[in-house]
């Protein structure tokens, strides 16, 4: 049963890097879109971005070229990198995958809340 | 960038209610759409994929259709586990779009 965490740091100051790792147990983070997603408090999803193949990369540009997302296949992860972070970066961040079921998101993390304060 | 418009943004139902949630496609997405099903603190749930198939293990309550730019999610009745925000989401184009989400209430 594949199973995805996300980890790193609760906090990040103003003009900061945040960086997230996703760790995928049960399965291959090679084939399939490995996802990041957000939503700020009492607001909706946005799609931050995802890897394919542990290679391809597809980025949402309402985040402006700030964003890497990176894969460590000897380790099972993937990880998020958001630069130059600002108070509107606050949110619940999730890992999740798609490509099984055409590119619905079939399996989430718990996600993990990131407030962004000096 | 493709917009997806949910309606209503909010409703108030009863146990038992027949529920239908809308969403709209600002441009064509042919079937590529999926509903999701989050809970306060939780992380959201798939429950239908390509506007109408159910994921497996998912309730026979909960049912999808449409194509192109109109796409509903109907619960046929409605079960205390199901309140709860309901969220569309196209993958049709590279940059995949949310919906706004439509919270589900008691009355």
């Amino acid at each position: 049963q594949v199973q995805l965490e996300e980890s790193g740091p609760g906090q990040v100051k103003p003009s900061e890097t945040l960086s997230l790792t996703c760790t995928v147990s049960g399965g291959s983070i090679i084939s399939y879109y490995y996802n990041w997603i957000r939503q700020p408090p009492g607001k909706g999803l946005e799609w931050i971005g995802y890897i394919y193949n542990s290679e391809s990369t597809n980025y949402n540009p309402s985040l402006k070229g700030r964003i890497t997302i990176s894969a460590d296949t000897s380790k099972n992860q993937f990880s998020l990198k958001l630069t130059s972070v600002t108070a509107a970066d606050t949110a619940v961040y999730y890992c999740a995958r798609a490509g099984r079921f055409s590119n619905a998101f079939d399996i989430w993390g718990q996600g993990t809340m990131v407030t962004v304060s000096s | 960038d493709i917009q997806m418009t949910q309606s209503p943004s909010s409703l108030s139902a009863s146990v038992g209610d027949r529920v239908t949630i809308t969403c709209r496609a600002s441009r064509y997405i042919s079937s590529y759409l999926n509903w999701y099903q989050q809970k306060p603190g939780k992380a959201p749930k798939l429950l239908i994929y390509s506007a109408s198939s159910l994921l497996s293990g998912v309730p026979s309550r909960f049912s999808g259709s449409g194509s192109g730019t109109d796409f509903t999610l109907t619960i046929s009745s409605l079960q205390p586990e199901d309140f709860a925000t309901y969220y569309c989401q196209q993958t049709y184009n590279i940059i995949w779009t949310f919906g706004q989400g439509t919270k589900v209430e008691i009355k």
